[in-house]
């Protein structure tokens, strides 16, 4: 099994609407859980980070995080053809400051 | 807003050679990173770097490959004897703290072995 798991997609969607991105993981030890959009060929960009379950806002993304069930979320409110990109999960272990990066998601937003 | 800068932008090399790919982190950040992407897969883990040594470097960090800070502000990769394989997108990144703070990446540096 993987450590991280994140489906590829693509995900199309349309101007506005929500967009649901998720991540499953199967090592208890990550603590740190972070979003990062990355457009091609360009590093990724650091959107949300969190350490707790529960949810966080910033803007239209709001990240969610369920430690029991291993399971991460990133919404994105009124989708904006800017939002095109790739979103990365990735994780931190508590004993440890190496990320490990989930697939990445491919989203298009279409006007 | 400050940034992680990397250079060169883009370095095609001769299997065999040797490169360095150079990194200047953002300025008041203490934990410095390479994280490495061949086309089409994951971002994964080189090493990490802390107080002028590595903290901690995965299987795919071997005796090719080392890291420098050679002054106060760069950090270098540098890659011994370069093979096909080695072609991939390589990404610094650097934070503030370890292991609970944001990482910040640089663009990217990308090698083309030939």
């Amino acid at each position: 099994q993987k450590e991280v798991e994140q489906d590829p997609g693509p995900l199309s969607v349309p101007e506005g609407a929500i967009v649901s991105l998720n991540c499953t993981y199967s090592n208890s030890a990550f603590q740190y859980f972070m979003w990062y959009r990355q457009y091609s060929r360009k590093g990724p960009e650091l959107l949300m980070y969190t350490y707790s379950s529960g949810n966080k806002e910033d803007g239209r993304f709001t990240a969610q995080v369920d430690k029991s069930s291993k399971y991460i979320s990133l919404f994105i409110r009124d989708s904006q053809p800017s939002d095109s990109a790739t979103y990365l999960c990735a994780m931190v272990p508590s004993n440890t400051g190496k990320l490990i990066f989930g697939q990445g998601t491919t989203l298009q937003v279409k006007p | 807003e400050p940034e992680v800068t990397q250079t060169p932008s883009h370095q095609v090399t001769q299997m065999g050679q040797e490169v360095i790919l150079r990194c200047v982190p953002i300025s008041n950040h203490l934990y410095f990173y390479w994280y490495r992407q061949i086309l089409g897969q994951k971002v994964e883990f080189l090493v990490s770097f802390y107080n002028n040594e590595i903290s901690e470097k995965s299987e795919i960090f071997d005796d090719q490959f080392s890291v420098e800070r050679p002054d106060g502000s760069n950090f270098t990769l540098k890659i011994r004897s370069t093979k096909l394989e080695d072609s991939a997108m390589y990404f610094c990144a650097s934070s503030m703290g370890y292991p609970n703070t944001e990482a910040f990446f640089g663009q990217g540096t990308r090698l083309t072995v030939v």
